[in-house]
């Protein structure tokens, strides 16, 4: 495996701490996506960001926030203010706006919030 | 609303026995639409696509635009195929997708 990578694999915190959730990629995709998967309820989109420097809300954004400065890179930060962060959390990326651009998905990391 | 579903959440089955996996969807407009699979301690990756019209590992998908549906199908199930597969939708102008729940295919020898 390579291509996308996140880290850390499990992330515990305290209720009313922020965490930053990292995903690389070195696949010189312009496009990256943040997903949130819970059981029985499939994949959910939190952000995506389709050229560095920018980005836009997908369906479940509240209580999260994200970066672009660089190409490779797209953390996710968890606020206080996401009220059920406990989930496990996938990013991930494709080339472009090519509607059928693969997308290539890291290996998640497993948020608990204690 | 833009919308997938899969019904079913488990669908078990023997070696050898044809599979179907259903997905509907609801969409205004023509759809795009993808199968990926999650192998047990692997990544999420895509399976096929509608617009391919292939068959890979030998499961196959038609779209069927008048019963809104995008059902897998494969003849003969092996117990390699045993994973979670998720139907899923593309929406908006980006490469923007929306996944069904998913349905757990088990394969039993």
């Amino acid at each position: 495996d390579g291509g996308i990578t996140q880290s850390p694999k499990y992330l515990f915190r305290k209720e009313g701490q922020n965490v930053t959730l990292s995903c690389e990629q070195n696949l010189n995709h312009d496009a990256m996506y943040w997903y949130r998967q819970d059981p029985g309820q499939g994949l959910r989109l939190i952000y995506y960001s389709q050229i560095v420097n920018d980005f836009q809300k997908g369906d479940i954004a509240e209580g999260y926030s994200v970066s672009r400065e660089k190409k490779e890179s797209f953390p996710l930060t968890v606020t206080s203010a996401q009220k059920n962060p406990t989930a496990f959390y996938l990013c991930a990326s494709s080339m472009g706006q090519n509607p059928y651009n693969e997308q290539f998905f890291g290996p998640g990391t497993r948020l608990t919030v204690l | 609303a833009q919308r997938v579903t899969q019904p079913e959440k488990l669908l078990s089955v023997f070696k050898g026995a044809p599979v179907e996996l259903k997905c509907n969807y609801s969409y205004s407009g023509s759809p795009e639409l993808f199968w990926y699979v999650q192998y047990s301690r692997q990544r999420l990756q895509l399976l096929l696509r509608h617009i391919s019209r292939e068959s890979i590992k030998g499961f196959t998908a038609d779209l069927n635009k008048g019963e809104t549906s995008f059902h897998l199908k494969k003849p003969f199930a092996q117990e390699e195929d045993s994973a979670m597969y998720y139907c899923a939708l593309k929406s908006g102008g980006y490469n923007k997708l929306i996944f069904g729940a998913g349905t757990r295919l088990a394969v039993h020898p």
